[in-house]
């Protein structure tokens, strides 16, 4: 009865590739984010979307592409990764001002 | 525009101490406050929140009050155990126009030794 799951938990991947993780939440939730956990343990958030519809991107690099095929589910593709793009990524989702997280998934591009 | 910050870590404590992490914010509005406790390897789970000026958030032994006049909102444990050690995130929630989006400060790791 998991709330908000994400898939891979580990991704290992070379620098120039292309790679998906993807997220869901069995809550009912409307709003779903995208946070990304650097080094340092710093949390920012990256996207947000309401509804399929997308009402947060935050400054990030359009080498990174959300896409919510329904209100359920909320994928994160990078293309064309680099070294920088090294960290754990959350996904979450809100109801009443509380935020649910995801376990996480640990990218490192080598 | 929005910001929190935390007193830096790591904090290392013995089994029973007293526990203060310092968390101070800026916004517009009045936002609602969180901490978030992060054990290792996993993801962040609620810890207690807020929503208006002088609520107390609880929950575990661990207290926060919301403090309009200070703009703070600092965590304290009586006692704390080893089961304790983690990393502990104070975040705000930005207004709806924002998108409901948390702000987090730094981290403060806990490392509690028995």
């Amino acid at each position: 009865d998991t709330a908000v799951s994400q898939t891979p938990k580990y991704l290992v991947t070379q620098m120039g590739n292309d790679k998906s993780i993807k997220c869901e939440q069995n809550l009912g939730h409307d709003t779903m984010y995208w946070y990304k956990q650097d080094s340092k343990k710093f949390l920012k958030i990256m996207f947000s979307y309401n509804n399929k519809e997308l009402i947060i991107n935050e400054t990030v690099p359009n080498r990174f592409s959300p896409k919510s095929p329904d209100k359920a589910h909320l994928n994160l593709h990078i293309n064309s990764l680099e070294l920088g793009d090294s960290a754990v990524y959350f996904c979450a989702s809100t109801h009443l001002n509380e935020q649910f997280f995801g376990p996480g998934t640990r990218l490192t591009v080598l | 525009g929005d910001s929190v910050t935390q007193m830096e870590g790591p904090v290392t404590l013995s089994e029973e101490a007293f526990l203060t992490i310092n968390c101070t914010y800026t916004a517009t509005g009045y936002p609602s406050l969180f901490w978030y406790v992060q054990y290792p390897g996993e993801g962040l789970q609620l810890l207690l929140k807020a929503t208006k000026a002088d609520d107390k958030g609880s929950n575990k032994g661990f207290e926060a009050t919301y403090r309009k006049e200070t703009t703070s909102f600092h965590l304290e444990k009586g006692s704390v155990q080893v089961s304790d050690s983690a990393v502990y995130f104070c975040a705000l929630s930005a207004s709806y126009n924002q998108g409901g989006k948390l702000i987090f400060g730094q981290g403060t790791e806990l490392s509690v030794k028995p």
